[in-house]
C-alpha cells in the first residue's frame, strides 16, 4: 500500500526550512528518502531502519516513528540546489527489498 | 564505477510493437529493479531479481510486459504488443549485495512514448 506524503508541493525562499511527511497504514521496517529532479533519476538520500536513530545529511535530516508508522524529512536553511521532488519509499519485514514508494512532495527553492 | 547503465534513453514506437528495454546493473550488486514512473501513478515496482532470479513479479501489469536476467551484468524488460497506456519513464535500478531494503541505485531512465 502506498505510503502517504505531505504536502504535495512547497514553494520556499533560500534559507527557509521545510518538513516533508511519509505516513503508512502498515508496520514499517524501513523508510527510504531519494530527490528526484526533473528529468534526472531519483537519487538516494538516507535509509531509517526501526530501531534506528534520526539520520542527517548536511542539512537533510530525517526521523523515523515505528508507532506512528510515519516519517519526516527535515531541511534547513534551503538552499536552490534542494529543488526537486522528493520520494519517501516503504519497506516491510516481510516485503524483501520491495519499497512502495509515495507520490512524491514537489518543493522549490527561489532566490 | 559507470552507474546503472539504461538503454535505450528514448524510444517511440507505435501501438503494437515490440518494446525491449535494457539495463545493465552496478558490477557487484545482486538485486536488480524495474520501476516505471506516470505523472498519474508515480513510482511503481514492477519486478525485481536477486542473484538473477525472478524474486517478485507482482507488479508486472499484464502478460505483455516480460523481464529476464540472463546473468548479472544484464536485464530486459519487454513489451509485446505496446500500447499507448505504457508511455512512461521506466528506470532499472540496483543495490548491494545481503542488505535488506537497501540503497537503490538508479539509471538514468527510458522514456517511452507509444503512439
Amino acid at each position: 500500500q502506498q505510503p502517504v506524503q505531505s504536502p504535495q508541493a512547497v514553494i520556499l525562499r533560500e534559507g527557509e526550512d521545510a518538513v516533508i511527511n511519509c505516513s503508512s497504514s502498515k508496520a514499517l521496517y524501513s523508510v527510504h528518502w531519494y530527490r528526484q529532479k526533473h528529468g534526472e533519476a531519483p537519487v538516494f538520500l538516507m535509509i531509517l531502519l526501526k530501531g534506528g536513530e534520526q539520520k542527517g545529511h548536511e542539512k537533510i535530516s530525517a526521523s523515523f516513528n515505528e508507532k506512528k508508522q510515519q516519517s519526516s524529512l527535515y531541511l534547513t536553511a534551503s538552499q536552490l540546489s534542494y529543488s526537486g521532488t522528493y520520494f519517501c519509499g516503504t519497506g516491510r519485514e516481510t516485503s524483501g527489498s520491495r519499497l512502495t514508494f509515495g507520490e512524491g512532495t514537489q518543493l522549490t527553492v527561489n532566490p | 564505477d559507470a552507474g546503472v547503465i539504461q538503454s535505450p534513453r528514448h524510444e517511440v514506437t507505435e501501438m503494437g510493437q515490440e518494446v525491449t528495454l535494457r539495463c545493465k546493473p552496478i558490477s557487484g550488486h545482486d538485486y536488480l529493479f524495474w520501476y516505471r514512473q506516470t505523472m498519474m501513478r508515480g513510482l511503481e515496482l514492477l519486478i525485481y531479481f536477486n542473484n538473477n532470479v525472478p524474486i517478485d513479479d507482482s507488479g508486472m501489469p499484464e502478460d505483455r510486459f516480460s523481464a529476464k536476467m540472463p546473468n548479472a551484468s544484464f536485464s530486459t524488460l519487454k513489451i509485446q504488443p505496446s500500447e499507448p497506456r505504457d508511455s512512461a519513464v521506466y528506470f532499472c535500478a540496483s543495490s548491494f549485495p545481503g542488505l535488506l531494503s537497501g540503497e537503490l541505485f538508479f539509471g538514468e531512465g527510458s522514456r517511452l512514448t507509444v503512439l
